[in-house]
């Protein structure tokens, strides 16, 4: 079945570090995929997203390539901030025209950064 | 704010009873989607309604049922609690039936059983 795989956390840096959080998956078919963030007491929100190989998601400083070579789509980051610290969720759905879409979510990988 | 609200913030209760969460989607949006969160299974999606209609099942257990109401929001009904039903269930919503639409979600009902 669908799968997503992210690593373990918590990742802990220093403010400005260069931040990788490798996702991978197992899906049939060509999926959408996709990261979320949750910072605390809040729900998840969409960073960003990516629907065919080779796309690349881009969002408030945040990427990651859809590499179907690879079934990988890791997020990276140049320069993290504080204010980055959140849990971050690596997802995929499927593209039934619409007639399906609910999403599978990795474990999530808690971020915590120190100044 | 993500415009999905989600009520009530905080559940307690006991073994063997029954609870109602309620979920008012996005204006504009007309599906809902009711996952669940603990520590040990991670996000899991229990189900979908679209438009009023079930559209899509995941792991949601016989104990538990969702409905969504004409003027689209929904409500997850939870019975027979049990210790291991503690967790935080959240509702999302979105303008499609899915595939390539984000989803946004609310804030969570914690949902602790004793």
């Amino acid at each position: 079945g669908n799968s997503v795989t992210q690593m373990e956390g918590p990742v802990t840096l220093s403010e400005e570090a260069f931040l990788t959080i490798n996702c991978t998956y197992t899906a049939t078919g060509y999926p959408s995929l996709f990261w979320y963030v949750q910072y605390p007491g809040e729900g998840l929100q969409l960073l960003l997203k990516a629907t065919k190989a080779d796309d690349k998601g881009s969002n408030k400083g945040f990427e990651a390539t859809y590499r179907k070579e690879t079934t990988s789509f890791h997020l990276e980051k140049g320069s993290v901030q504080v204010s980055d610290s959140a849990v971050y969720f690596c997802a995929l759905t499927k593209n039934y025209g619409g007639s399906q879409g609910n999403l599978i979510f990795g474990k999530g990988t808690k971020l915590s950064v120190k100044p | 704010d993500s415009g999905v609200t989600q009520t009530p913030k905080h559940l307690i209760t006991a073994t063997g009873q029954r609870v109602t969460l309620r979920c008012s989607p996005r204006s504009g949006d007309l599906s809902v989607y009711w996952y669940q969160q603990s520590l040990d299974q991670g996000l899991q999606f229990l189900i979908q309604y679209y438009n009023g209609e079930e559209r899509a099942k995941g792991n949601i257990l016989e104990r538990f049922s969702a409905q969504q109401f004409p003027d689209l929001h929904s409500e997850l009904n939870l019975s027979s609690l049990e210790l291991g039903d503690s967790a935080l269930y959240f509702c999302a919503s979105s303008v499609g039936q899915g595939g390539e639409s984000p989803l946004h979600f609310g804030n969570g009902t914690r949902l602790t059983v004793t």
